[in-house]
């Protein structure tokens, strides 16, 4: 069965405090992966697709990598504003996108 | 500014009564969808269109209805046979179906049954 698991389900850093998050798959066949921030009662915003393994990008104190099983979100010296639920999705070979169900990032100040 | 309206932000439903959630996209995309969003969980699709006058039911679609009848526009029916309908729903639309490029979302409605 096709599955995506984040991990942790809550973090709470302190400002600075680098960290990352997990997001790991089970799918028969990766053909992208999104990473999208949502803040509470707002909808996703897009952040990054990645699409094979060893494939890096960078958003200010983002940066997203892919390994054959798991993706990483890493946050660099964070601030408050960061504070945020980081979703991914994984898109498999029959063009279904599956949501993991999130991490939820609280940076205290 | 392009983007995705939803409306309204908060509803509320009596049980046994049928409510529409709006959803409309100035993006010019062909695909939109609907979600369900409930804690812990990720987000479950209920229905998707492709294209106009034609829509696929998703993961989750017992218990809703929708329809397409303009590139810009992509309503949600949650009926009386939706026996849990308290989420957090979510619009998205893509410039072309089928994951290959990203979603983009609108913000909300929260429904909560009374």
């Amino acid at each position: 069965e096709d599955q995506v698991t984040q991990s942790p389900e809550a973090l709470r850093l302190q400002e600075g405090e680098s960290s990352s998050l997990n997001c790991s798959y089970t799918v028969s066949g990766l053909r992208g992966l999104f990473w999208y921030r949502q803040d509470p009662g707002k909808g996703p915003e897009f952040l990054f697709t990645l699409y094979s393994a060893g494939e890096e990008k960078e958003k200010e104190r983002l940066k997203a990598t892919l390994t054959k099983k798991e993706s990483f979100l890493h946050i660099t010296a964070p601030k408050p504003e960061d504070s945020a639920t980081y979703l991914c999705a994984v898109r498999t070979s029959y063009d279904k996108v599956i949501f993991g169900p999130g991490t939820s990032l609280s940076v205290i100040p | 500014d392009g983007g995705i309206t939803q409306s309204p932000k908060y509803l509320f439903r009596k049980e046994g009564q049928n409510v529409t959630l709006s959803c409309e996209q100035n993006l010019n995309h062909d695909a939109m969808y609907w979600y369900r969003q409930d804690p812990g969980q990720g987000l479950r699709l209920i229905y998707y269109s492709q294209i106009v006058n034609d829509f696929q039911k998703g993961d989750i679609a017992e218990g809703y209805s929708v329809s397409r009848e303009k590139k810009e526009s992509f309503p949600l029916t949650v009926t009386s046979a939706q026996k849990n309908p308290t989420a957090f729903y979510l619009c998205a639309s893509s410039i072309v179906p089928g994951g290959k490029t990203e979603a983009f979302f609108g913000q909300g409605t929260r429904l909560t049954v009374v």
